[in-house]
């Protein structure tokens, strides 16, 4: 069945590295990629939407040149976290849907900025 | 005020108890409703959609109440394996993206032996 892999599910690196964040739809086609984010005992945030050969929308608040989306085909959607600070340690996500109720998370990655 | 509140718990009730989640939405634009359940540091899960009709699916029971903008979740006969947080999610018109998911914090809970 339709399914979204994400890698790395958790990585540790240490300030000012850069970390990119891969996310594949497997078995289907994402037009439509979210990334959120999640701190600890906080909900998800939605941090931006990529779709497939156009430039991705940012939420306010949330750096186009700190966080670089990329969505060149259909079943890959990547997110770099650039010069990654401590405050950039979160739970990041991302999501698709097919339809109103097919509806698909990644596992997640855990990124650690020490 | 968020956009998704609901209380966050924890909630802790012994098997085989009644509880209900409640969760209220600002936004009266809000296309669709959903819960998700959480497990530690794991992705949330489509745990069923929520209609203004009401639906069941086995031991859970959504609601949905657009006048008051108000969404509850009711889990009966409850298992250890409902352990977990359940998110309150709300489908809204986002004038960058288009529709997507806003989340609530979640409410905890711990079904206990």
């Amino acid at each position: 069945g339709a399914v979204v892999s994400q890698h790395p599910s958790w990585v540790i690196c240490k300030s000012g590295t850069s970390v990119k964040i891969e996310c594949r739809s497997l078995d289907f086609q994402a037009t439509t990629m979210f990334w959120y984010r999640q701190f600890p005992k906080q909900s998800l945030m939605l941090m931006a939407t990529s779709n497939e050969g156009s430039k991705a929308t940012y939420e306010q608040g949330v750096e186009k040149d700190k966080f670089l989306i990329n969505h060149a085909s259909l079943t890959l959607s990547t997110l770099t976290v650039t010069s990654a600070h401590p405050e950039d340690s979160s739970f990041y996500i991302c999501f698709t849907r097919l339809t109103y109720n097919e509806q698909f998370f990644g596992p997640g990655t855990r990124l650690t900025v020490l | 005020r968020k956009e998704v509140e609901q209380d966050p718990g924890p909630f802790n009730v012994p098997e085989g108890a009644t509880v209900a989640f409640n969760c209220t939405y600002s936004n009266s634009a809000s296309q669709s409703f959903f819960w998700y359940r959480q497990d530690c540091r794991k992705e949330p899960k489509l745990l069923m959609s929520v209609y203004s009709s009401g639906n069941e699916d086995g031991r859970f029971t959504a609601q949905l109440n657009r006048a008051s903008q108000y969404i509850s979740l009711l889990i009966r006969d409850s298992k250890l394996s409902d352990s977990a947080t359940y998110l309150c999610v709300v489908n809204i018109k986002n004038s960058n993206s288009g529709y997507a998911l806003n989340f609530g914090k979640g409410t905890s809970l711990l079904v206990t032996p």
